[in-house]
């Protein structure tokens, strides 16, 4: 599985976007990109994936780069309750379109007032 | 669906008892994962099981560590002898089904003094 590298934290104001980068640079073209969050206490928590376009739903956008060696978790207008470790994971589907989430040490996002 | 429940929540225990930790995943999922969460080393993979098979436990720290799932709805993750270095969070995860990403129960924090 392709090795990801994430920046270990990042801050954010509140209202502002957030931009969490990852990069994949040894993925291979049928490994899906993945993004967890970890909130204080709490299991993780799906976010998105994506292949190769970018993805929208009600939690955030991913933007995944044209050679697919990058990709950019966006939080449109960061909340206090978005601080928390985010993680980027690649991986191939096995059967039947599941996977194994296998996990880094991710992004520690911290949004301030 | 109440995702994935896992108990105790949490467990105090003295070194050398026995620690059973139970997980009921989704109805419906095929895949089910343990993991365990520290400072030091992250969140770490310690098994997994499809159709109630195990798979993989090359992640499972020593012999005194075993799972089994013995039915679609119900696995148990057990320690014995257990260890004051066993402390940590272990989380139960699900997936399969129409879902590829994974969810996760709450944790169950084990502390062994």
């Amino acid at each position: 599985d392709a090795k990801t590298t994430q920046p270990p934290s990042m801050d954010c104001a509140e209202g502002r976007a957030a931009n969490l980068p990852c990069n994949h640079s040894t993925i291979s073209g049928n490994e899906y990109v993945y993004w967890y969050r970890q909130i204080h206490s709490q299991g993780p928590q799906y976010i998105i994936h994506g292949l190769k376009n970018n993805e929208t739903n009600e939690m955030a956008s991913l933007i995944i780069t044209e050679d697919r060696k990058s990709s950019t978790l966006i939080l449109p207008h960061a909340t206090l309750r978005d601080t928390a470790v985010y993680y980027c994971i690649v991986r191939v589907a096995i059967s039947g379109g599941s996977y194994i989430p296998t996990f880094g040490r991710g992004t520690s996002l911290i949004v301030h007032p | 669906d109440a995702g994935v429940i896992q108990s105790p929540r949490h467990e105090v225990t003295e070194m050398g008892q026995e620690v059973t930790l139970r997980c009921k995943p989704i109805s419906g999922h095929d895949y089910l994962f343990w993991y365990r969460q520290t400072m030091m080393r992250g969140l770490e993979l310690l098994i997994y099981f499809n159709n109630n098979v195990p798979i993989d436990d090359s992640g499972m720290p020593e012999d005194r560590f075993s799972a089994k799932m013995p039915n679609a709805s119900f696995s148990t993750l057990k320690i014995q002898p257990s260890e004051p270095r066993d402390s940590a969070v272990y989380f139960c995860a699900s997936s399969g089904g129409m879902n590829t990403e994974a969810f996760f129960g709450q944790g169950t924090r084990l502390t062994v003094v």
